[in-house]
């Protein structure tokens, strides 16, 4: 399979443990994102990578998440003390280098459930 | 700030006819790109059909049309001859030219295909 792939699909834990969560992108993608989605609504934005670099991170990204992309290819995204409006599907995206009409490729998402 | 606007909450269709799925923007851009996505129960988001801002016709992918009226800022999907398998969540998302990557999606439409 050389979609995007990532783990774990589903995650339930209790209420100030962390979580890390890790995506695979398309092996030729050099960009990278992070989205959240909760019920009801559309993808939010997180942040994303080109490389190894992060070059943007959105305002819902507090100080209690990071992500890390040592070497250009996985990625993972860690939540520290997770709160239970931290319940979401994580979802990772990758694409070709920037083109305006260049789709993102989506993995199947990390169902985060924070009890 | 760009924003995308999906009003439908949900709609039905009949197996074999054809839907359309509204969609509004806004953004301060000349250069944009507006994409759908389907995503269904499993959780992955499908890409379905891009139009570019600067395209002279109405892109089409199969039975998926985009019905793009510029000056309404409308990027309404047309599915023809619709399919059981088209139920689903359909999201629209946009992404401005000005050096930004990230896509910015809508609420979505939940789709309902009944025979």
């Amino acid at each position: 399979d050389t979609g995007v792939s990532q783990d774990p699909r589903h995650k339930i834990t209790k209420r100030g443990q962390n979580v890390t969560f890790r995506c695979d992108p398309i092996s030729e993608h050099n960009r990278l994102y992070w989205y959240r989605q909760t019920l009801g609504q559309g993808p939010e934005f997180l942040t994303y990578f080109q490389n190894e670099a992060q070059l943007e991170k959105s305002r819902l990204l507090s100080d209690r998440f990071s992500a890390e992309r040592p070497k250009g290819s996985f990625s993972t995204l860690e939540i520290q003390r997770t709160e239970q409006g931290d319940s979401a599907m994580y979802l990772c995206a990758s694409s070709f280098p920037s083109q305006l009409d260049g789709e993102l490729f989506f993995g199947e998402g990390s169902r985060l459930t924070v009890l | 700030a760009q924003k995308i606007t999906q009003t439908q909450p949900g709609m039905f269709v009949q197996e074999k006819e054809a839907v359309t799925l509204d969609c509004t923007y806004d953004t301060s851009d000349q250069s944009y790109g507006l994409f759908w996505y389907k995503q269904p129960s499993s959780g992955e988001m499908i890409f379905l059909i891009y139009q570019g801002s600067y395209d002279e016709q109405n892109a089409t992918e199969g039975r998926y049309s985009l019905n793009f009226q510029k000056a309404r800022k409308s990027a309404n999907l047309v599915i023809s001859a619709s399919q059981l398998g088209d139920s689903a969540m359909y999201f629209c998302a946009m992404r401005e030219g000005s050096g930004t990557d990230k896509l910015i999606f809508g609420t979505g439409t939940r789709l309902q295909v009944f025979p």
